[in-house]
């Protein structure tokens, strides 16, 4: 157990439509980090926030947003889901406060997105 | 920029074999380099990381990686594979200018053969 908790494990929903991705990072870790993992496209890092606030952003949809709450849990929106939006979404933590465990990543188990 | 290649796909070996995976990446400065694994439906487990000092570098399951620079690469090694190894394993190298993001490879998909 990484210490990483996602919510829901598993969504169903169709085209068109709005989901929030729930995680919650590992006690102490100040930086979240959104990933997809699609067939297609592997792992892909989406977006990374940092205390609240937005640090980096990767080959992230202008469909999809992020933020970080006070509590340090993040959440991830995607709306008007196409198909192709289907796929696992994993959320990882780190301390990133500077330092080589900086760069150490714990993963939760992820959310399995399907769009029909 | 940087990234990550892992040549092979699939990869598979008899229980019992010694198993090697191979990971070459890019990348401008000393590399934060790690393995993780994933089984069938679950999360990513790290194995092990490289961030500086020993080449040689021990993880958990019996796996260990060499970090060489002049090729490159860091390969993950096991010296007798078990079939509860079958799973699908990543590369990763992590930014170091501003954000600590990972760029992960393509996998390689290991099966056991009992």
């Amino acid at each position: 157990d990484s210490g990483v908790t996602q919510t829901p494990k598993h969504l169903i929903t169709a085209t068109g439509q709005r989901v929030t991705l729930r995680c919650s990072p590992r006690s102490g870790d100040l930086s979240v980090y959104w990933y997809q993992q699609s067939l297609d496209q592997g792992l892909q890092f989406l977006i990374q926030y940092y205390n609240g606030e937005e640090r980096a952003k990767g080959n992230i949809l202008e469909r999809f947003s992020a933020q970080q709450f006070p509590d340090l849990h993040s959440e991830l929106n995607l709306s008007s889901l196409e198909l192709g939006d289907s796929a696992l979404y994993f959320c990882a933590s780190s301390v990133a406060t500077g330092g080589s465990g900086s760069y150490e990543q714990y993963f939760g188990p992820g959310t399995r997105l399907t769009v029909t | 920029a940087q990234s990550v290649t892992q040549p092979d796909i699939h990869i598979t070996v008899s229980e019992g074999a010694s198993l090697e995976l191979r990971c070459n990446y890019s990348y401008g400065a000393t590399p934060y380099l790690f393995w993780y694994v994933q089984s069938p439906g679950q999360g990513l487990q790290l194995l092990l990381k490289y961030f500086s000092g020993d080449t040689l570098v021990q993880g958990i399951k019996g796996f260990e990686a060499e970090f060489k620079r002049s090729q490159s690469s860091f390969n993950l090694r096991k010296p007798s594979v078990h079939w509860s190894d079958a799973a699908e394993y990543f590369c990763a190298v992590a930014a170091t200018s501003g954000t600590y993001k990972y760029i992960f490879g393509t996998g390689t998909r290991l099966k056991v053969l009992a």
